[in-house]
């Protein structure tokens, strides 16, 4: 079965960093394009980043670009995410998703990574 | 990118149907079929119930259903049961070839 399992949270002050790891089993990881997507506590879902199977397509959204880079190991079957230059309010739980092979939808997520950004 | 409208709040008593909207702009819900519902309990993560606006994935009931009009898309749930009680969040693909959620709807369940 599909299981996306995130890791490397923790509590980070400002300006500091970060590398969110996804480590991905039961598909062919290769084959399908990754984002990372966040949710503040007691807030919305709001969508990050996503990656493409060859790591040649790469979207940010406007409020990590620049701080943050999506990258993925195929051979490992893992997905990360560096975060850099962190704020307070990039306090949240980080899931990682698989997108669809045949459409834009996020169809499986792991249980997410908790990161809190505090001084 | 802005995020999608979605209501606050939405309440119904078991066995009826209720409808959740979600308003985009041509740029998102509007311009693609690559409108996705999601359901999320608390303390969990979201579980994808429709894809490409109105397809269901396998596993998930049949009371579930998703339409669109112009720039606005529609979950509706039949059959209101306990378990339905979560928070709802739709999803767009944009122009900007970047993805965009709503504000989440909490269904509560009387």
């Amino acid at each position: 079965q599909v299981q996306l399992v995130e890791s490397g949270g923790g509590l980070v002050k400002p300006g500091g960093s970060l590398r969110l790891s996804c480590a991905a089993s039961g598909f062919t990881f290769s084959d399908f394009y990754m984002s990372w997507i966040r949710q503040a506590p007691g807030r919305g879902l709001e969508w990050i980043s996503y990656i493409s199977t060859s790591a040649d397509t790469i979207y940010y959204a406007d409020s990590v670009k620049g701080r943050f880079t999506i990258s993925r190991d195929n051979a490992k079957n893992s997905l990360y995410l560096q975060m850099n230059s962190l704020r307070a309010e990039d306090t949240a739980v980080y899931y990682c998703a698989r997108i669809s092979v045949s459409s834009i939808n996020f169809d499986y997520w792991g249980q997410g990574t908790l990161v809190t950004v505090y001084s | 990118q802005s995020a999608l409208t979605q209501p606050a709040s939405v309440s119904g008593s078991p066995g009826q149907s209720i409808t959740l909207s979600c308003s985009g702009t041509s740029s998102d819900v509007g311009g693609y079929n690559y409108v996705s519902w999601y359901q999320q309990h608390p303390g969990k993560a979201p579980k994808l119930v429709i894809y490409d606006v109105s397809n269901r994935p396998s596993g998930v009931s049949n009371r579930f259903s998703g339409s669109k009009s112009d720039k606005t898309a529609s979950l509706t749930i039949s059959g209101l049961q306990a378990e339905d009680e979560a928070d709802y969040y739709c999803s767009s693909f944009t122009s900007n070839n970047t993805l965009v959620f709503g504000g989440g709807t909490k269904l509560t369940v009387l």
